[in-house]
């Protein structure tokens, strides 16, 4: 069964301290894993796509990158505009093609 | 704006009552989900539509139904509801090719007393 483990559940950083994110899987055959961002009151709103080991993507302030057990999202210099749950989740190739596991999330809070 | 829209953005039930939760979008895309998200559990899939005519369980469908009433809406039904259902439910799009580059709807918050 695919699996979706988040850390840390909470992360608080001041205003310019990076940190990173991470999320751990176990997928029968990755198709692809993917980050979103959710503020409070509204849906995910998605962000980066990786598909195989090595790969990274970056955004503004923020770069994803994938190994083959995990991936990190790295938030650099951060502002509280940052501030939001980080949700990551991942497709395989088993149990049909349309199904995406999710993790819990991160919830990160930027302090100015 | 183009997005998904979701109808009502909250909503009470009594335990047995009966509603639906209506969804649009304006992207042309072929698939769309329902998912329902609850504290501390990641987004689950309830039902899909890979394409317009077309629709399938994901992994919690039970006490749910849907409809996809043409390539832009897709509805889901709670017939009798309870107080499990209770829950935040979103509404997402996407082409099949491109799978996760979801596009949510901002959610209805549901209250099942």
């Amino acid at each position: 069964e695919d699996q979706v483990t988040q850390s840390p559940e909470a992360l608080r950083l001041q205003e310019g301290e990076s940190s990173s994110l991470n999320c751990s899987y176990t997928v029968s055959g990755l198709r692809g894993l993917f980050w979103y961002r959710q503020d409070p009151g509204k849906g995910p709103e998605f962000l980066f796509t990786l598909y195989s080991a090595g790969e990274e993507k970056e955004k503004e302030r923020l770069k994803a990158t994938l190994t083959k057990k995990e991936s990190f999202l790295h938030i650099t210099a951060p502002k509280p505009e940052d501030s939001a749950t980080y949700l990551c989740a991942v497709q395989g190739s088993q149990g049909g093609s349309e199904k995406l596991v999710f993790g819990k999330g991160t919830k990160l809070t930027v302090n100015p | 704006n183009a997005g998904v829209t979701q109808t009502p953005k909250f909503q009470v039930l009594k335990t047995g009552q009966s509603m639906t939760l209506q969804c649009a979008q304006d992207m042309n895309h072929n698939s769309m989900y329902w998912y329902r998200q609850d504290p501390g559990m990641g987004l689950r899939l309830i039902y899909y539509s890979a394409s317009e005519g077309t629709t399938d369980k994901g992994e919690v469908p039970n006490g749910y139904n849907v409809s996809r009433l043409n390539k832009r809406e897709f509805s889901l039904r709670l017939e009798s509801a309870a107080p499990s259902q209770t829950s935040v439910y979103f509404c997402a799009s996407s082409e099949r090719w491109d799978r996760g580059r979801d596009t949510f709807g901002s959610g209805t918050r549901l209250t099942v007393v």
